[in-house]
C-alpha cells in the first residue's frame, strides 16, 4: 500500500519569512514525488517533482523541495513567503510501476502581510 | 489555460437528472483521469484511462459512468446522484511515463439538489 501524509492542515507564515510545508510518504521502492498548488475554484497546478539525482529540487514561483530518503520525506520550502502564496498545497506520489498519482489531504498555507 | 479544458464549470442537478461532464486535452497525453475533491477530504481517484482503455476503477458507484472515446476526450456520465456526490470533479491528463506529472483542468463544481 502507498500513502502520503501531510501532517498539518494549515500553516501560517508572515510575509517575508521562510515557509515549510511537510510531506512524508510510505511507498515501496523509489517513487516519483510531486508538489501541486491549488488556488480557490481552480484545478491543481504543478510546482515541482523529484525523479532522481539531486535531493534539492527547484520549482515554480521560487519554491523548492528537499527529498530525504532515510526519513521518507519531501518537504516543500520557500525562503521568503509572499501573500500571493496563500493557497492549498498537495504532495503526491507516483510509483515507478504505475501512473496513478496518490495525493495527500492537502495543507492550507496562509501568508499574512 | 492549462491545456486541459473541462465543461461545464458549474452544474446544478436534481437527483433524478442525467448529465455529463466533459474533459478535453490536446497535449498529446495518453492517460486521462477523473478525481473527486470534497471539502475536508483527500483527492479521490475515480477512474484511469490509458490509451482509451480503463485501467482503474476505484470502487466508484455505478451512478458514475466514464467514457473515453479517444485519447483527447473523457466524459463522466452522471445519473441518479445523491447530495453527497456534490463536489469539485477534476480531470487530469499525463504521459504514461511515471515521471510525468499531471496537467489538471479547472474542474466542474457539481451541486446535487
Amino acid at each position: 500500500a502507498q500513502s502520503v501524509a501531510q501532517p498539518e492542515d494549515q500553516v501560517n507564515v508572515a510575509e517575508g519569512n521562510p515557509l515549510t510545508v511537510k510531506c512524508t510518504y510510505s511507498v515501496s521502492g523509489n517513487p516519483y514525488l510531486f508538489w501541486y498548488v491549488q488556488y480557490p475554484n481552480r484545478g491543481l497546478q504543478f510546482l515541482l517533482k523529484y525523479i532522481t539525482g539531486d535531493n534539492l529540487v527547484k520549482g515554480s514561483y521560487g519554491f523548492e523541495a528537499e527529498f530525504n530518503k532515510s526519513q521518507t520525506s519531501f518537504h516543500l520550502k520557500k525562503p521568503s513567503a509572499l501573500v500571493s502564496d496563500s493557497a492549498l498545497y498537495f504532495c503526491a506520489v507516483r510509483p515507478r510501476s504505475g501512473y496513478a498519482l496518490n495525493f495527500g489531504k492537502g495543507t492550507s498555507l496562509l501568508v499574512t502581510p | 489555460e492549462t491545456g486541459v479544458t473541462q465543461t461545464p464549470r458549474h452544474l446544478v442537478m436534481g437527483m433524478t437528472n442525467k448529465k455529463s461532464l466533459k474533459c478535453e486535452q490536446h497535449l498529446g497525453h495518453n492517460a486521462m483521469y477523473w478525481y473527486k475533491q470534497s471539502a475536508k477530504k483527500p483527492l479521490e481517484l475515480m477512474f484511469v484511462y490509458n490509451f482509451k482503455e480503463q485501467t482503474e476503477n476505484n470502487s466508484v458507484p455505478s451512478r458514475f459512468s466514464p467514457e473515453c472515446p479517444n485519447s483527447s476526450h473523457l466524459f463522466l456520465h452522471l445519473h441518479t446522484l445523491q447530495p453527497e456526490d456534490s463536489a469539485l470533479y477534476l480531470c487530469a491528463s499525463s504521459h504514461t511515463d511515471p515521471g510525468s506529472g499531471y496537467t489538471f483542468g479547472s474542474g466542474t463544481r457539481l451541486t446535487v439538489v
